[in-house]
């Protein structure tokens, strides 16, 4: 049973580029939220994806945005990038039922961003 | 608004030895869910366990074990008999209940000596 996917592994960009990460959730989750982290610090809530739709956003620019696919598959798009851009990007999946099953949330390895 | 503090950044202890993670939070819901998740050099968070605010009942996995006190808002992680592959760096973290967004500390590096 493959857990969560991500892609591509590692990227480098520079500033003032796009950037198009993407993520296949769990087999049998239908739920995508994303979390950035720093280096040195823990993932900070970006967006949460469910049924096509930005569920729950958290304190971050416009630039970053999302979708999310029939196939319950998900992008994160950052416009503009900054060096400050640069970090860990996770995505984790989870059921969109709201009485979370026992394990909870399942993450991916997660993309490293590096903007110069 | 949600917090969690992880006060301790790193720790080493030699193989072997207990060794004991703290975890503060702070939270206006009445029920919420705590995790720990543990991040190895690969950068997969590793799911280790999920308590429920109501059920304050301590539980033990094989060398591991946890200690949840809503009096003190803490839900603490013990490793027994620490083993080199324990080495990570360890998350502490709460949501809403539900499917709500997950807030994390700061992270515990923990270093086991051979």
């Amino acid at each position: 049973d493959a857990g969560v996917t991500q892609s591509p592994t590692h990227l480098i960009k520079t500033r003032g580029q796009q950037v198009t990460l993407r993520c296949s959730p769990k087999s049998g989750h239908d739920t995508v939220s994303w979390y950035q982290q720093a280096l040195g610090q823990g993932p900070q809530f970006i967006f949460q994806y469910y049924e096509e739709e930005e569920r729950q956003r958290g304190n971050f620019p416009d630039r970053f945005s999302g979708h999310q696919f029939p196939n319950y598959s998900s992008e994160l798009n950052v416009n503009a990038l900054l060096l400050g851009d640069s970090a860990l990007y996770l995505c984790a999946s989870s059921l969109g039922d709201p009485f979370l099953p026992l394990d909870g949330y399942t993450f991916g390895s997660g993309t490293r961003l590096t903007v110069v | 608004a949600q917090k969690v503090t992880q006060a301790q950044t790193e720790i080493s202890v030699v193989e072997k030895e207990d060794v004991t993670l703290d975890c503060v939070y702070e939270t206006r819901d009445t029920t919420y869910y705590l995790f720990w998740y543990k991040q190895p050099p690969s950068g997969e968070l590793v799911f280790l366990i999920r308590r429920n605010s109501f059920d304050e009942q301590n539980e033990i996995s094989g060398r591991y074990s946890w200690n949840f006190q809503k009096s003190t808002s803490s839900f603490n992680f013990t490793i027994t008999a620490s083993q080199v592959v324990d080495s990570a760096v360890y998350f502490c973290a709460l949501s809403g209940y539900g499917n709500e967004k997950l807030t994390f500390g700061t992270g515990t590096r923990l270093t086991i000596i051979p």
